[in-house]
C-alpha cells in the first residue's frame, strides 16, 4: 500500500535554532518527493520537489534531502523564524502521471 | 494575482441545506485538483479534472458531491444536503501536463463549518 509517514506529528523549538523533519514513504513506483508549507488557515505552499536522481535541494533556508534507497526524505531548517511556524506536508507522486501521496504533516511551532 | 483563487473562503452553513465553492486556476494549467483536509490531516483527494473531463474519483466523493468542470477553465464543487462531518477545509490545485514536474498549485481553500 502506498503510504507516506511523517515524523515527528509536532514539534517546539525555540526561535534562531535548527530542526530536521523526517519523511518515510512506501510508494513505487517513485516518480517525485514534494515539501509543502501550509500556513494555518491557508493552503500548502511548495518548498521543493526532487526527483530520484537528486540527493539534496536547497530553498533558502530549507534544505531537503532524499535518499530513494532507503525511500527516506528530510527537510532541514536553519535559522529558524517565528514566520516558520506552519505545518510542513510531505507528498510522494507514484509514476509519471501518477497518484500524490500525502503525509500527514509535521506541525511546526517557533517560540521567540 | 495569477495564482488559483477560490471563492468563498469561509462558509458557514446548516445541517442539510447546499452549498457550492468555486476554483479559478492557473490560466494555463489544464489539470485542477480537490482536495478535502480536516485539522490536523494530510489533504485528502476528492477529483481531479483534465481540461474540461473528470478523470478520476475517490470514494470520498459521496453522491453529494459533484463536482464540474465546464469549460476546462474554473470549477465548482457542490455538496448536497450538507452534514457536520462535511466540515473541512476544501482545497483546490492545479497543475499543467505539459513539461515541467507537475508540481500542484494550491489556492488558499474555502473553508466549511456546518452547523
Amino acid at each position: 500500500k502506498n503510504q507516506v509517514e511523517q515524523s515527528p506529528q509536532s514539534l517546539i523549538i525555540l526561535e534562531g535554532k535548527n530542526c530536521t523533519l523526517q519523511c518515510n514513504y512506501t510508494v513505487s513506483p517513485f516518480s517525485n518527493l514534494r515539501w509543502y508549507k501550509q500556513d494555518t488557515g491557508r493552503g500548502p505552499v511548495s518548498l521543493t520537489i526532487m526527483t530520484f536522481s537528486e540527493n539534496t535541494k536547497s530553498n533558502g533556508r530549507y534544505t531537503a534531502t532524499l535518499d530513494a534507497d532507503t525511500k527516506q526524505s528530510s527537510l532541514h531548517i536553519t535559522a529558524s523564524q517565528l514566520s516558520d511556524s506552519a505545518s510542513y506536508i510531505c507528498v510522494v507522486r507514484s509514476g509519471s502521471q501518477g497518484n500524490l501521496i500525502f503525509g500527514k504533516g509535521t506541525k511546526l511551532s517557533v517560540k521567540p | 494575482d495569477t495564482g488559483v483563487s477560490q471563492d468563498p473562503r469561509h462558509k458557514i452553513t446548516k445541517r442539510g441545506q447546499n452549498v457550492t465553492f468555486r476554483c479559478d486556476p492557473i490560466s494555463e494549467h489544464n489539470r485542477l485538483y480537490w482536495y478535502r483536509q480536516t485539522l490536523g490531516q494530510g489533504p485528502e483527494f476528492l477529483t481531479y479534472f483534465q481540461n474540461e473531463a473528470q478523470l478520476e474519483k475517490s470514494r470520498l466523493l459521496s453522491d453529494r458531491f459533484s463536482a464540474e468542470r465546464p469549460k476546462g477553465s474554473f470549477s465548482t464543487l457542490e455538496i448536497q444536503r450538507t452534514e457536520q462531518g462535511d466540515s473541512a477545509m476544501y482545497l483546490c490545485a492545479s497543475s499543467s501536463v505539459v513539461g515541467g514536474t507537475g508540481e500542484l498549485f494550491f489556492g488558499e481553500g474555502s473553508r466549511l463549518t456546518v452547523l
